[in-house]
């Protein structure tokens, strides 16, 4: 079946250290993205991929890095230095960004609780 | 750039009751539209989507949505509602250039009462 998988569902951080989340996709998706979700609120955009070895921030990639070596996979590193990075973060794709093709099909998410 | 705005964080209807839930978009050239649901803990899943054509959508479990460029609306419906549409619903933007941004709307939450 194709999917996008994101890895781990549950994810536990001490502060100061970083945490990477995995999310992977088997769509031949060229777009990735990654959003954060917080209580009661909406989705923002991390950063984002068109295409393997190119990425742009979105809107809140303070704190955040990714990489995009592989058009299958589009990790997301959570720094020390993401003030409050407790959080859902989901993981997506599409055929292309931008136009008709921009339907996103979306991950089960990571949810990561800093102690 | 384009906006979009839900109506409403939470709505309440009874099961069997009218499901109508909220978008207006803000966009200067003609966007394209979604509606998207998410269960607690899960993924976004895509309910239906508004490129061209028909403007009176239809998508999974009964819902519809139709878009109104007079009103700059794109209200997501269903007859009857079932305890299974508890979720959250969001409403989602995009325009006809590549490298275009889907933007989302707040989100609504939909309780069903039995």
């Amino acid at each position: 079946d194709g999917g996008i998988t994101q890895s781990p569902k549950y994810l536990f951080r001490k502060e100061g250290q970083n945490v990477t989340l995995s999310c992977e996709q088997n769509l031949n998706h060229d777009a990735m993205y990654w959003y954060r979700q917080d209580p009661g609120q909406g989705l923002r955009l991390i950063y984002y991929s068109q295409i393997v070895n190119d990425f742009q921030k979105g809107d809140i990639a303070e704190g955040y890095s990714v990489s995009r070596e592989k058009k299958e996979s589009f990790p997301l590193t959570v720094t020390s230095a993401q003030k409050n990075p407790t959080a859902f973060y989901l993981c997506a794709s599409s055929f292309k960004a931008g136009g008709p093709h921009n339907e996103q099909f979306f991950g089960p998410g990571t949810r990561l609780t800093v102690l | 750039a384009q906006s979009v705005t839900q109506l409403g964080s939470h709505v309440s209807v009874s099961e069997g009751a009218l499901v109508l839930l909220r978008c207006n978009y803000s966009s200067s050239v003609p966007p394209y539209l979604f509606w998207y649901v998410q269960y607690p803990n899960q993924g976004l899943q895509l309910l239906l989507k508004y490129t061209t054509g028909a403007t009176l959508v239809k998508g999974i479990n009964g819902f519809e949505a139709e878009f109104k460029k007079s009103e700059t609306s794109f209200h997501l419906t269903k007859p009857s509602a079932h305890m299974s549409d508890a979720a959250e619903y969001f409403c989602a933007v995009s325009l006809n250039n590549a490298g275009n941004m889907l933007t989302f709307g707040g989100g609504t939450r939909l309780m069903v009462k039995p």
